[in-house]
Formats: C-alpha cells, structure tokens, sequence
C-alpha cells in the first residue's frame, strides 16, 4: 500500500521555470512532511519541511503549499537553475501505522536545462 | 562534522554468502533506520530503532537483520544474501524517536549480488 503517492516521476524545466512537484498522502496520522533533494552519488538532504497547522512554507526559492483537506501537498521551485537538477522525494512522516515512521514517495527526478 | 557514515560504499558479492554493512552517527541521535532505494520504488523503510537495543520491522525486512548495541552504530546484516536485495543502501539517524524529526542520511552503499 502506497501511502504517499508523488508524481510527476520525471520532470524537464528549462531555466527559470517553476517545476512543481506533488504529493498526496492517506493517513491523517501523519504530522510532518518533508521534502529530501538528492544528488547523484549522495544520500537524500533535508531541503523543506512542513507540519499541517500551515499552509505554505517558504524557504528561499523552494515552497512548499499544503492543503490539509485535500491531503496533498507540493513543492514549487521559483527561478529554477540548472544545480537543481536533482532527485526530490516528498515524505510524511508521524505516528501512522501505530508506530512511528516516515514514508517516501517515489521519487522525481528534475532536470532543469539551461 | 557531523555525519553519518556507512562503510563499503560499493560491495559485490556473491549469493549467500554474509555481508554486514555499517553504519555510525557522530550526533547523539536516539533514532536510526536503513532504507533501501529501488528505480520506481524510492526509499522504502527496512529497519528502524528507537534507541540503543529498541529496534522493529519497517516496511521490507525479511531477508534482513539489525541490532543497536550502542547509540552511535546501526549495522545492516544479510544473513544469506539474494539477488533481489541488490540495491541502493542508505543509513539515517534523526535527534528523536520517529517520522516527525528530520532525518540525516549517509551516501549510501551499493550493493549488488550475483
């Protein structure tokens, strides 16, 4: 059972574009949600996170929109660049399931051409 | 600095034959978890542990052991590996118990079995 769902899986921007990336998640257990970047050859880094009692978090370039209701939330990137040009992974986390974890979504994989 | 670490970063290896993987946090972090990472699949969950001799089943344990004799190291031990567990390792660690903390990752181990 996929418990946070992530699309696009692949993604093309080309340089200032906004690539926006969503989640949709099911368990209302869940009370945190980050987003990981990942590098080729490195291990996923904390970029953004978010808990459900906001709306939006913004954080330099990166932004994160939640909707509560929906159970979704998203990732937009303003001005993108060619170095963010990475993997990025939604994620929620909490006390689903009973005990306490973080589930990945699938994984998007941006280019952003120059 | 602070980091977490796993050792190899690449191994081949051959069916059954035991393998351990290790993994140590320099942060005085209470919780650890491996996750592999599959194409189409992302991170999904092995093994986590809450502190120092707590440790429980994540999403895909089977073919999998751990144990957590101290607060800094976490190994990853395949009994009798299988090719189906080739894959994409990563350790991480977060300051507290559970999916509500942000987490650290290593870079991770690739591991392939023939």
């Amino acid at each position: 059972q996929q418990q946070v769902k992530q699309s696009p899986q692949s993604l093309i921007v080309q340089k200032g574009g906004i690539p926006i990336i969503n989640c949709a998640y099911e368990n209302t257990a869940f009370d945190y949600f980050p987003w990981y970047q990942q590098f080729p050859g490195k291990g996923p880094a904390l970029l953004i996170a978010i808990r459900p009692d906001v709306s939006e978090k913004k954080e330099g370039r990166f932004t994160i929109s939640f909707n509560k209701s929906a159970k979704q939330f998203s990732l937009h990137i303003m001005d993108s660049q060619p170095g963010d040009s990475a993997t990025y992974f939604c994620a929620a986390g909490g006390k689903g399931g009973g005990y306490q974890k973080v589930t990945f979504g699938i994984g998007t994989k941006l280019q952003v051409i120059p | 600095e602070a980091q977490v670490t796993q050792n190899p970063r690449y191994l081949i290896t051959v069916t059954g034959k035991k393998l351990t993987v290790t993994c140590s946090q320099n942060m005085n972090h209470e919780y650890m978890s491996w996750y592999r990472q599959d194409p189409g699949l992302g991170l999904r969950q092995i093994y986590y542990s809450m502190n120092v001799e707590v440790t429980d089943k994540g999403d895909v344990p089977e073919g999998y052991k751990v144990s957590r004799k101290e607060k800094r190291n976490f190994p990853l031990i395949l009994e009798s590996p299988s090719p189906n567990q080739t894959s994409l390792y990563f350790c991480a660690s977060s300051p507290k118990t559970g999916g509500s903390q942000p987490q650290h990752f290593g870079d991770g181990t690739r591991l392939s079995i023939l």
